[in-house]
């Protein structure tokens, strides 16, 4: 069983589309992330979840929209897509003191 | 958040021990120490973290200076799937994982 998945794993789509990516994790985990790889390699955290309530917002545009529906559950949505957003998105969870499980990321490539 | 210092690149032999270095010298006392590994083309994979003791685990080991301002990561026996970036990072009580530029550790057949 995949503790953290993420679906899509690979997205192509035109600027100004809206696209989302969902992520579900069955490891019973609170919390959950979103973190942004750009080409360089960068690792950025984007927003956190805890139970559903969003405690972290690192300075994103808004046109990305987490929802969090469940703890098990949170999606990305992106509006108005733009070149600079192709990147790989990694979702992960974690639990206090325990390390973080990540899913294997979804590679956006915004044409 | 409290920074890490690693050397940007290492290589190493197969089957030989690796010591990979993190500086830390603004550390808290709450700060833990995690390690991270990241494959070519997967997400971040969790290594091990500790707080002030020496810590195993079936991936690594960790050695934590005395006054905590540094660690170092062992793998005891290098092989060619640990080829990968490591990061060295510290979370304070809010948890959140900030990673930095990592080192890249190459293995040599």
């Amino acid at each position: 069983d995949t503790a953290v998945s993420q679906t899509p794993k690979y997205l192509v789509t035109q600027m100004g589309n809206d696209k989302s990516i969902k992520c579900e994790q069955n490891l019973g985990h609170d919390t959950m992330y979103w973190y942004k790889q750009d080409s360089k390699k960068f690792l950025k955290i984007m927003f956190s979840y805890n139970n559903k309530e969003l405690i972290i917002n690192e300075t994103v545009p808004n046109r990305f929209s987490p929802k969090s529906p469940d703890k098990a559950h949170l999606n990305l949505h992106i509006n108005s897509l733009e070149l600079g957003d192709s990147a790989v998105y990694f979702c992960a969870s974690s639990f206090w003191a325990t390390g973080y499980t990540f899913g294997s990321g979804t590679r956006l490539t915004v044409v | 958040d409290a920074k890490t210092t690693q050397p940007n690149s290492m290589e190493s032999n197969e089957e030989e021990p690796v010591h990979l270095p993190c500086n830390h010298s603004t550390i808290s006392g709450t700060d833990y120490i995690h390690w991270y590994r990241q494959l070519p083309s997967q997400g971040p994979e969790y290594v091990i973290h500790g707080l002030t003791s020496n810590v195993n685990n079936r991936m690594a080991s960790l050695a934590i200076a005395e006054d905590r301002k540094s660690s170092t990561l062992i793998l005891h026996r290098a092989t060619l799937r640990d080829a990968a970036v490591y990061y060295c990072i510290l979370t304070g009580a809010n948890s959140k994982l900030t990673f930095g530029k990592g080192i890249t550790l190459s293995v040599r057949p």
